[in-house]
């Protein structure tokens, strides 16, 4: 089955403690990204991957790193989570097309809460 | 840049009534737009899609939305709502050169309401 998988689901932490989120996708995509979802905000790019070792910032990159070792995988990394980084997360992947014309496919989400 | 508007935070309909969720975009570029549907605890799944071509685009669930250039508009439409209709939808574009092209710019969303 074609998906794209996040872990974990749910995650409360503490200010300042590391912390990863993974994500995975079994389509052979070349672009992946990852958005965050605020109420009354929609979703919002923070990163995204056109090809492995390619990446670059989204629209709200601050506090945020990403890597993309392989092409299956794109993990998001908080080095000093803080309140403000409290949302929902989504990895999204896609085939990467010239301009966009292109479906993307979402996780399952990652609530995250920073406390 | 690109941007969309959904006007409407919060839509309740009847069952069986006509479902109309607004969405109006801003693009430099010609836009490819996307409806998407988020059920509660779950991520975000493909409603329908506007590329090229024919103008009225159908997609699942019995929805549909027309691309209105002159308009700059593509709003959803669902002609009889279901219970299992109750969800956020979000529209977004896509195209141009920024996020490497495959960014999606999304809407605020709608929830979608629906009452017996």
């Amino acid at each position: 089955e074609a998906q794209v998988t996040q872990n974990p689901r749910y995650l409360i932490t503490v200010t300042g403690k590391k912390l990863t989120v993974t994500c995975s996708q079994n389509m052979n995509h070349e672009y992946m990204s990852w958005y965050r979802q605020d109420p009354g905000l929609g979703l919002r790019q923070i990163y995204y991957s056109m090809n492995v070792e390619v990446t670059d910032k989204g629209d709200v990159p601050e506090g945020y790193k990403v890597s993309r070792k392989e092409k299956r995988n794109f993990p998001l990394i908080l080095e000093s989570p803080s309140p403000n980084q409290t949302s929902l997360y989504f990895c999204a992947s896609s085939p990467w097309v010239s301009g966009g014309n292109t479906e993307a496919f979402f996780g399952q989400g990652t609530r995250l809460t920073v406390v | 840049a690109q941007s969309v508007t959904q006007l409407g935070s919060h839509v309740s309909v009847s069952e069986g009534a006509l479902v109309l969720l607004r969405c109006n975009y801003s693009s430099s570029v010609p836009p490819y737009l996307f409806w998407y549907v988020q059920y509660p605890n779950q991520g975000l799944q493909l409603l329908l899609k506007y590329t090229t071509g024919a103008t009225l685009v159908k997609g699942i669930n019995g929805f549909e939305a027309e691309f209105k250039k002159s308009e700059t508009s593509f709003h959803l439409t669902k002609p009889s709502a279901h219970m299992s209709d109750a969800a956020e939808y979000f529209c977004a574009v896509s195209g141009g050169l920024t996020g490497g092209g495959n960014k999606l710019t999304f809407g605020t969303g709608t929830q979608l309401k629906v009452e017996l």
